[in-house]
């Protein structure tokens, strides 16, 4: 059973630029969750897709898009990058409301720097 | 909106000693789960423990265990016979359709 994967690990980006993160969902899991982790913070929900549909957001402006892919990977996108997008930006995996109780597997990050 | 409050920026115990964390939430649901997870150095974050709402009975799983009072929305925390590799920031979760965090606990662990 593999986890979940994302990359790249580590980005730097210039301010205004646009970048693209990918993700690839644990074996089975259907639903893929974006989340935004600043410095000392925790992860905050930036939104959720299932069946390639986003089925929730968080309080993130649409410079912060994504895509889920029939084979569940996943993409976030930003545009306009602003220096406050810095952060480690983290997916996950899940099972649909069903599977809600088991909680999310998440992979390790990337992380973004913006400068 | 479901929020999720941890009140314990850092904390601090002793090897072999107990600690528990806090965290309370706010939901109008009756039906949901709370999570309690775990966030190394490495950064993955990995699953500690789990809750149903409905389920009055308190979860464990060997040195985890946790004090659900619902009516209270209290989700607290326990670490029993504390490890070094306990060290870590520990972060509360509620789930009812996406999952929402709290702003976490940093765990220092004293040999």
């Amino acid at each position: 059973e593999t986890g979940v994967t994302q990359s790249p690990t580590h980005l730097i980006k210039t301010r205004g630029q646009q970048v693209t993160l990918r993700c690839s969902s644990q074996s089975g899991h259907n639903t893929v969750s974006w989340y935004q982790q600043a410095l000392g913070q925790g992860p905050q929900f930036i939104f959720q897709y299932y069946r390639e549909e986003e089925n929730g957001r968080g309080n993130f402006p649409p410079r912060f898009s994504g895509l889920q892919f029939p084979n569940y990977s996943s993409e976030l996108n930003v545009n306009a990058l602003e220096l406050d997008d810095s952060a480690l930006y983290l997916c996950a995996s899940s099972l649909a409301w069903q599977g809600v109780g088991y909680g999310y597997t998440f992979g390790s990050g990337t992380r973004l720097t913006v400068v | 909106a479901q929020t999720v409050t941890q009140s314990q920026p850092e904390m601090s115990v002793q090897e072999a000693e107990t600690v528990t964390l806090s965290c309370t939430y706010d939901t109008s649901e009756s039906d949901y789960y709370l999570f309690w997870y775990k966030q190394p150095p490495s950064r993955q974050m990995i699953l500690v423990i789990r809750q149903e709402a409905y389920k009055q009975q308190n979860a464990t799983e060997n040195r985890f265990s946790v004090n659900f009072q619902k009516a209270a929305k209290s989700f607290s925390l326990k670490i029993s016979d504390s490890q070094l590799g306990d060290a870590a920031m520990y972060f509360c979760a509620y789930r009812r359709n996406d999952m929402r965090f709290g702003a976490g606990t940093r765990l220092t662990v004293k040999p």
